[in-house]
């Protein structure tokens, strides 16, 4: 079974900041790695995805995550914020041979962007 | 193309009572999935499908059965209702991965449910 962990539930940032969300996760077995985006009122839509090949993997809207399989880590990462970016993220892992590749999701970060 | 949708937007039940979320997707996807969101606990599977005629239980499964009879139709079915089923449900649809790993994810608009 895997497991994942966002370790902030809420990160306040100043627009054109950077922010960094973090997120661990727990397998005894090989992973693929995504971020989510949940806009308020909203469905949740895929930022960035590892499968395998470079550790960094670069998503829509700017963002960016480094996959650290030492340290069982996937942080997402924007260099400068906008308002637009007030959202909840989520971090989720999958099972390289999981049957239907069925998703496991941390308990998400809500991000607020302030002007 | 209307992506995944789902019906109703919101709804209100009893304790006790019985009702169908629907799920709907027209990208011609094999795997569906029902997922809850409750606050601080991210996204849980509850039921998932690989295939029309095909079903199998998520993290969450009691109190909820589904059907996929059709690959387009993937209802989620409350028995009774309880107020622990007060929740955000999203259905969710993805390609059958033909190499590497997984496609994205496609998800609805959501239903909150709320059970009183």
């Amino acid at each position: 079974a895997q497991s994942v962990t966002q370790l902030d539930s809420q990160v306040p940032v100043f627009e054109e900041a950077p922010v960094e969300l973090r997120c661990n996760y727990s397998s005894s077995v090989s992973v693929y790695l995504f971020w989510y985006v949940q806009y308020p009122n909203q469905g949740l839509q895929l930022l960035l995805k590892y499968l395998s090949g470079s550790t960094l993997v670069k998503g829509i809207n700017g963002f960016e995550a480094e996959f650290n399989k030492s340290q069982t880590s996937f942080h997402l990462r924007k260099p400068s914020v906008h308002i637009s970016d007030t959202a909840e993220y989520f971090c989720a892992v999958s099972a390289v041979r999981a049957a239907g590749n069925k998703l496991t999701f941390g308990g998400g970060t809500r991000v607020l962007v302030k002007p | 193309n209307a992506g995944v949708t789902q019906t109703p937007k919101f709804q209100v039940l009893k304790t006790g009572q019985s009702m169908t979320l629907q799920c709907a997707q027209d990208m011609n996807h094999e795997y569906m999935s029902w997922y809850r969101q409750d606050p601080g606990m991210g996204l849980r599977l509850i039921h998932y499908s690989v295939g029309a005629g095909i079903t199998d239980q998520g993290e969450v499964p009691n109190g909820y059965n589904v059907s996929r009879s059709t690959t387009e139709d993937f209802p989620l079915r409350l028995l009774s209702a309880a107020p622990s089923q007060t929740s955000v449900y999203f259905c969710a649809s993805r390609p059958t991965s033909l190499a590497g790993g997984p496609g994205t994810q496609y998800f609805g608009p959501g239903t909150r449910l709320l059970v009183l």
